[in-house]
């Protein structure tokens, strides 16, 4: 069973920019969550989606949002980048909303000039 | 608030030796916690996890421990092996977040001197 997928592996953006992130799921997982990893906040949890509906969200400012589509795959936007956007997005699944284990993907390194 | 935070941010050990990664954590009601283990271009992978209702749980050369007096964890590496040259991260879930709502601490890098 292929893991979890996260396109593309790395990006580089300006400051003003938007980005669009891209996750997909273990086959049969429906829950995807979205986390930044930086090296002086550690990890932290932006949101997570169940059957295309946000069912949890994090201490981040609106202009990171997201989404799911029916096959579970999720995308998530930044707009309006800020140099301290610069970090590895990490997306996780599981079976479901209220399952444990969750599986990581590999990440996206964004940084922002 | 929640805080997760780790005593040591480097650790190193000699191949074969034990390893004992340490963790803290502020929320005295939260009652689900795991350990992660991130290698270089990897994502986190899960190691072990732990209930509030436990003291112990032992995994493959991996045993965790919980101390609920003090609020502390603590990750046990048996033999450990070049392979387990990563870091390490403790994450907690305070009751009543959704078990996605995981407070990670800042991580653990465990170096292994062969």
């Amino acid at each position: 069973k292929a893991g979890v997928t996260q396109t593309p592996r790395y990006l580089i953006k300006t400051r003003g920019q938007q980005v669009t992130l891209s996750c997909s799921p273990i086959s049969g997982h429906r829950s995807v969550s979205w986390y930044q990893q930086t090296p002086g906040q550690g990890l932290q949890f932006l949101f997570e989606y169940f059957s295309e509906t946000q069912r949890n969200k994090g201490n981040f400012p609106g202009r990171f949002s997201g989404r799911q589509f029916s096959n579970s795959r999720s995308e998530m936007n930044v707009s309006t980048l800020e140099l301290g956007d610069s970090a590895l997005y990490l997306c996780a699944s599981r079976i479901n909303s209220g399952s444990d284990e969750q599986f990581f993907g590999p990440g996206t390194r964004l940084t922002v000039l | 608030g929640e805080s997760v935070g780790l005593h040591l941010p480097t650790l190193s050990v000699q191949e074969g030796d034990n390893s004992i990664i340490n963790c803290a954590y502020s929320n005295s009601a939260s009652d689900y916690f795991i350990w992660y283990k991130q290698e270089s271009g990897k994502g986190p992978q899960f190691i072990i996890d732990i209930r509030s209702n436990m003291d112990k749980r032992q995994g493959q050369r991996v045993t965790v421990l919980l101390n609920k007096t003090v609020k502390h964890l603590s990750l046990q590496i048996a033999a450990t092996q070049p392979g387990d040259s990563a870091v390490y991260f403790c994450a907690e879930i305070p009751p009543r977040t959704g078990a996605n709502n995981l407070f990670f601490g800042t991580g653990t890098r465990l170096t292994v001197i062969p």
